[in-house]
């Protein structure tokens, strides 16, 4: 399974930290992907990281303040959110990667970006 | 940028009834298509994979089909735990971006 933590109320211009940890399924031999969202919304892909942790892309719309990184040797993936808006606001999941789509799914951390 | 437009918004239909949901692709992605449900309060959980095959543990009442720019999802007889919010989803190759549809609500009549 994966989940997540670190979620929390943020202040616009702010920082936090997400981290996704797995057990029981294999994670390093797996790309990796964060989603968000929104209240009542739909889905929406944050980023990608390679299995090295080597390669990483991101949405235009966090692209330069959002950071993905990994650790495998702790089964561990990591979203850094610098400067973070109000519209970032939503649940954030981690996801493994399985062919075209996303096999495993954490329950979701909360993330309310206001002051 | 692909975008992925599901059809209808949503979908009122009874236990036992077929439900068909539509996803179209602004071009051709091949069969690089998945689908997942998701109830309310709940992470995702994948369906289909590659349009056409089920994920581990996935009734075999869903169905995925179509190729190129139109795909569907079926599930043959609705049971009471279907009713919930369907999204469709691309990979592209690189750059390895995840594009999802708006979504189908599936809702008992």
């Amino acid at each position: 399974q994966l989940v997540e933590s670190g979620g929390g109320l943020v202040q616009p211009g702010g920082s936090l930290r997400l981290s996704c940890v797995a057990s029981g399924i294999d994670f390093s031999s797996y790309e990796m992907y964060w989603v968000r969202q929104a209240p009542g919304r739909g889905l929406e892909w944050v980023s990608y990281i390679s299995t090295s942790g080597a390669t990483t892309d991101y949405a235009d719309s966090v692209k330069g303040r959002f950071t993905a990184s990994r650790d495998n040797t702790k089964n561990s993936m990591y979203l850094q959110l610098n400067s973070p808006r109000v519209e970032d606001t939503g649940v954030y999941y981690c996801a493994r990667r399985f062919s075209s789509g996303l096999d495993y799914w954490g329950q979701g951390t909360p993330v309310t970006v206001s002051s | 940028e692909i975008v992925l437009t599901q059809s209808p918004v949503t979908l009122s239909l009874s236990p036992g009834q077929r439900a068909t949901l539509s996803c179209r692709a602004s071009q051709s992605i091949r069969s690089y298509l998945a689908w997942y449900q998701q109830r309310p309060g709940q992470a995702p959980r994948l369906l289909i994979y590659d349009a056409s095959y089920r994920g581990t543990g996935i009734p075999d009442r869903f169905r995925g089909s179509g190729s190129g720019t139109d795909f569907t999802l079926t599930i043959s007889s609705l049971e009471p735990e279907d009713f919930a919010v369907y999204f469709c989803q691309h990979r592209s190759d690189w750059p390895p971006a995840i594009t999802f549809g708006q979504g189908t609500r599936l809702e008992i009549k």
